[in-house]
């Protein structure tokens, strides 16, 4: 049973086009983090939320953490070819010893 | 500061054969886990030391072991390697355990299984 699931499982746009990617759980997070991974290498933190309700801004990439503290949004705005990876989320189960799990992510292919 | 680094990058074992990784955290870092990636499954937890001590463990069989040194160096091994067992693997450092806290990913071991 996959306990975080991301959404959409692949993403193709064009350059300038804004998109949202999602991560979506039954369960309840202590706190949620974003990465990016480009292939070969391992994953590149982008955020991490904490608090229900967050929303914090990184640039173009708007992160939200939802009210439950079950799922999580990432909103990119004006996409451009470097953003373009893969979208993991990974949340530390709150009733597990705060085990982190992730998702098995979003892959976004920005076409220029 | 130097991030986390991870040996060797790439690897061929044949099926049956033992293979040890390693990951040297980010100074300062005390906690280390190991992850599988696979295109199948994404990423996997396997474990996670802090202190020398295994604070954790994934739904992984006994083949897969791991240690931590007093430098916060830690290796992982895989015993009887299976042809299933080919993947990227992952060493990421935190502070202290990977609760509320970042992880900072290495650049992971390539393992191929022949």
């Amino acid at each position: 049973t996959q306990l975080l699931e991301q959404s959409p499982q692949f993403l193709s746009i064009q350059e300038g086009e804004n998109l949202t990617v999602y991560c979506n759980s039954s369960s309840v997070f202590s706190s949620l983090q974003w990465y990016r991974q480009e292939p070969g290498e391992g994953p590149v933190l982008l955020v991490t939320v904490v608090t229900g309700g967050e929303v914090k801004k990184l640039k173009r990439l708007t992160f939200q953490f939802g009210d439950a503290r079950k799922d999580s949004s990432l909103h990119i705005t004006a996409a451009q070819p470097g953003d373009t990876g893969l979208y993991l989320c990974a949340g530390a189960l709150r009733n597990r010893d705060d085990k982190i799990i992730f998702g098995k992510g979003t892959r976004l292919h920005i076409l220029p | 500061k130097a991030g986390v680094t991870q040996t060797p990058r790439y690897l061929i074992k044949t099926r049956g054969q033992q293979v040890t990784l390693s990951c040297s955290p980010i100074s300062g870092h005390r906690s280390v886990s190991w992850y599988q990636q696979t295109p199948g499954q994404g990423l996997q937890f396997l474990f996670e030391y802090f202190s020398e001590t295994q604070r954790n463990k994934g739904n992984f069989p006994g083949r897969f072991s791991g240690r931590q040194f007093s430098n916060s160096r830690s290796e992982m091994n895989v015993s009887t390697l299976e042809l299933g067992d080919s993947a990227l693997y992952l060493c990421a450092s935190s502070l202290v355990p990977a609760r509320s806290y970042e992880q900072y990913f290495g650049p992971g071991t390539r393992l191929t299984v022949t």
